[in-house]
């Protein structure tokens, strides 16, 4: 069973730093591409950042494209997602995404999500 | 900047028929993978198309999708209590980019 769990969601104040983690089990991590959506209290999905199979080549919306960074560990079966530079716009749940084999794969298995609060 | 649209909201009646489309600011969706999502409040979202017409495993096929036009659509057929969710669509961009839609709020009554 496929299986993505997310952390490191939290209380952040503007201009600071976060790293969210998915540890993925119940599939061969490293073969499939992933993804960071995330969704604003009451507002719709945005797709966030992507990242292929190998870790080789990495994709960004343009909203976040100057201050996150994505990256993934297939030894340890994690995906990643460092945001710096916060502000009050970031705030949202952040789910993690199980693709297919390429980044023009859709998306399949979705984590539970990560709630990040950017306030002073 | 491409916008995708959807409607802002919909209603049907139980057991009724309903058609919610996904459209481009410029051009068709034919060509990039719409897929389809059911959201209920509190909960993640749960795939129920890909790749416009493939249904992913365990949804009723009840859900069907399809190109209307230059739209993707997501037809739920014999609408249930249990369908009254937001709806979300996404299209693939090239180049590993994604652009969801704004959502559909569908009420069921």
């Amino acid at each position: 069973e496929v299986q993505l769990l997310e952390s490191g969601g939290g209380l952040v104040q503007p201009g600071g730093s976060l790293r969210l983690s998915c540890a993925a089990s119940g599939f061969t991590f490293g073969t499939y591409a992933m993804s960071w959506v995330r969704q604003a209290p009451g507002k719709g999905l945005e797709w966030v950042s992507g990242i292929t199979g190998s870790g080789g080549s990495t994709y960004y919306a343009d909203s976040v494209k100057a201050h996150f960074t994505v990256s993934r560990d297939n030894s340890k079966n994690t995906l990643y997602l460092q945001m710096n530079s916060l502000s009050a716009d970031d705030t949202a749940v952040y789910y993690c995404v199980k693709q297919g084999l390429y980044s023009s794969t859709p998306f399949d298995f979705w984590g539970q999500g990560t709630l990040v609060t950017v306030s002073s | 900047q491409t916008v995708v649209t959807q409607e802002p909201s919909f209603s049907v009646s139980p057991g009724g028929t309903v058609t919610l489309t996904c459209g481009l600011s410029s051009g068709s969706v034919s060509t990039k993978f719409p897929s389809w999502y059911q959201q209920t409040p509190g909960q993640a979202p749960r795939t129920l198309i890909y790749n416009t017409n493939v249904r992913s495993s365990g949804v009723p096929d009840r859900f069907s999708g399809s190109i209307l036009g230059n739209k993707a659509a997501l037809t739920i057929t014999g609408a249930q209590a249990d369908d009254e969710s937001d709806y979300y669509c996404v299209v693939y961009m090239g180049n590993g980019l994604w652009v969801f839609g704004g959502g559909t709020k569908l009420t069921v009554l």
